[in-house]
């Protein structure tokens, strides 16, 4: 069985701090995907990353970063600078390769609730 | 491309009664999942349909069911309401077959039984 652990529950910063989410996962499959997802006060989830096992290169896109490392089953998030509309809760999620009881079945974490103040 | 939409966004019932909540999915996209999101127990998997078939299911019990047409919208429906049935419910779709892909996310139905 595959689990994902957000074990910050809530974090608030002031602007243009830098912000790190953490994420920690289990599973059992050495193919797995992980994503994260940004559920701002409206309710959607709103895609942000998709990374799979076999690919541990870091992915900078803006003042999103992101870092995962097999050795020690990590996929954390950093915001550099960041702003009020990043306030909201963020979601790391798993699923795990091919079909059968993998289709449609994200596994996520609790959810870590950002608050960035002005 | 307009995104997945659902319907309806508000619905209030009470115990026993049942519901029935709708989702578009992206134009193309012929996956459809739903999840349960509530303070307690997070988000958790409901069901897949792909190609109006029940690819997966998750743990909730035979009161939570659902269908796909062959438009790929897709409904799911609750029998018999339970309190703990409250929650914000959605669904999400997938361009590809794939497993590994992102799904995207509707803005939710909340449920709330009295």
């Amino acid at each position: 069985a595959q689990k994902v652990t957000q074990a910050q529950t809530e974090i608030s910063v002031v602007e243009k701090e830098d912000v790190t989410l953490d994420c920690v996962y289990e599973t059992r499959d050495t193919t797995y995907y992980l994503f994260w997802y940004k559920q701002p006060p409206s309710g959607e989830l709103v895609f942000l990353i998709r990374r799979n096992s076999f690919d541990e290169q870091n992915e900078i896109s803006g003042r999103y970063s992101w870092n995962f490392q097999k050795s020690t089953s990590s996929f954390n998030f950093t915001i550099t600078a960041s702003q009020v509309v990043d306030s909201a809760v963020y979601f790391c999620a798993l699923i795990q390769n091919a079909g059968g009881t993998s289709y449609g079945k994200l596994t996520f974490g609790q959810g870590t609730i950002l608050t960035v103040h002005p | 491309k307009a995104g997945v939409t659902q319907t309806p966004r508000y619905l209030i019932k009470t115990r026993g009664q049942q519901v029935t909540l709708s989702c578009s999915p992206i134009s193309g996209h012929r996956s459809v999942s739903w999840y349960q999101q509530t303070p307690g127990q997070g988000l958790q998997f409901l069901f897949e349909y792909f190609s109006e078939t029940q690819r997966n299911k998750g743990n909730f019990p035979g009161r939570f069911s659902g269908r796909q047409f062959s438009n790929s919208r897709s409904e799911m429906n609750v029998s018999t309401l339970e309190l703990g049935d409250s929650a914000l419910y959605l669904c999400a779709s997938q361009g590809l077959a794939g497993a590994q892909y992102e799904q995207f996310f509707g803005p939710g139905t909340r449920l709330t039984v009295l």
